[in-house]
């Protein structure tokens, strides 16, 4: 069965700050992948996606960046964090069309998720 | 653009039926889901509709998609207090990357 990890769970940051978000899926392979912001009161944002390695769109101008350094990690980064990118942050996998399982309606498995707390 | 408007909140007695709604704005959606995420968790798919659908039944659940309209509707019957959650409408962007648009999410709180 497929399981996806995020961590860490919990994290405060200053202001300033670097920041490195992991996530990595396990029991699929050729995924596409998802980086989500939740931020307070307010909806799911999409931030980048990823349909293989090395490709990655970008959906927001932001601070952050986002790498795929192997098939099923997928990081989320930023050089110099901001209050404003407090949030719940999650990642997200789901089957590339045509591949074994695959189904129509495309179903997106979710992660545990970071909550990111800049300060 | 996509869009997708969602009312933020709603409070029901248990035993009560909730009902959730969208309404979304890209008319070349093909697929539209409910997601629900318990506090402090990811989300987890509860049920999606084809957009060539009008109706969904999924023991309590029941999911009614109006396309003229653009409003989508989840109907929780019988809610019980481990429903209280947030609820996500959202619908699938164009192209094969499946990307989802979503909601805001609307905070279902379930009294005893």
């Amino acid at each position: 069965s497929q399981t996806i990890h995020q961590w860490p769970a919990t994290l405060v940051q200053p202001v300033g700050s670097p920041l490195s978000l992991e996530c990595t899926v396990e029991g699929t392979s050729n995924p596409n992948l998802y980086w989500y912001r939740q931020a307070a009161g307010r909806g799911l944002q999409l931030l980048f996606y990823s349909v293989g390695i090395g490709q990655i769109s970008s959906e927001v101008p932001q601070n952050l960046s986002a790498s795929r350094p192997q098939d099923r990690q997928f990081i989320l980064s930023s050089k110099k964090l901001l209050l404003s990118d407090s949030g719940f942050y999650l990642c997200a996998w789901s089957l590339r069309r045509g591949l074994a399982g695959w189904s129509s309606y495309n179903e997106q498995f979710f992660g545990p998720g970071t909550r990111l707390t800049v300060l | 653009g996509e869009d997708v408007e969602q009312s933020l909140f709603l409070s029901v007695r248990e035993g009560d039926s909730s009902v959730i709604n969208c309404t979304y704005t890209d008319s070349s959606s093909t697929y539209l889901y409910w997601y629900k995420q318990e506090p402090g968790a990811g989300l987890q798919l509860l049920t999606y509709i084809f957009s060539n659908m009008d109706m969904k039944q999924d023991q309590r659940l029941t999911v009614l998609l109006n396309k003229k309209d653009k409003h989508l509707s989840l109907r929780i019957a019988d809610t019980q207090t481990g429903d209280s959650a947030i609820y996500f409408c959202a619908e699938r962007g164009s192209g094969n990357t499946g990307k989802l648009i979503f909601g805001q999410g609307t905070t279902l709180q379930v009294k005893p």
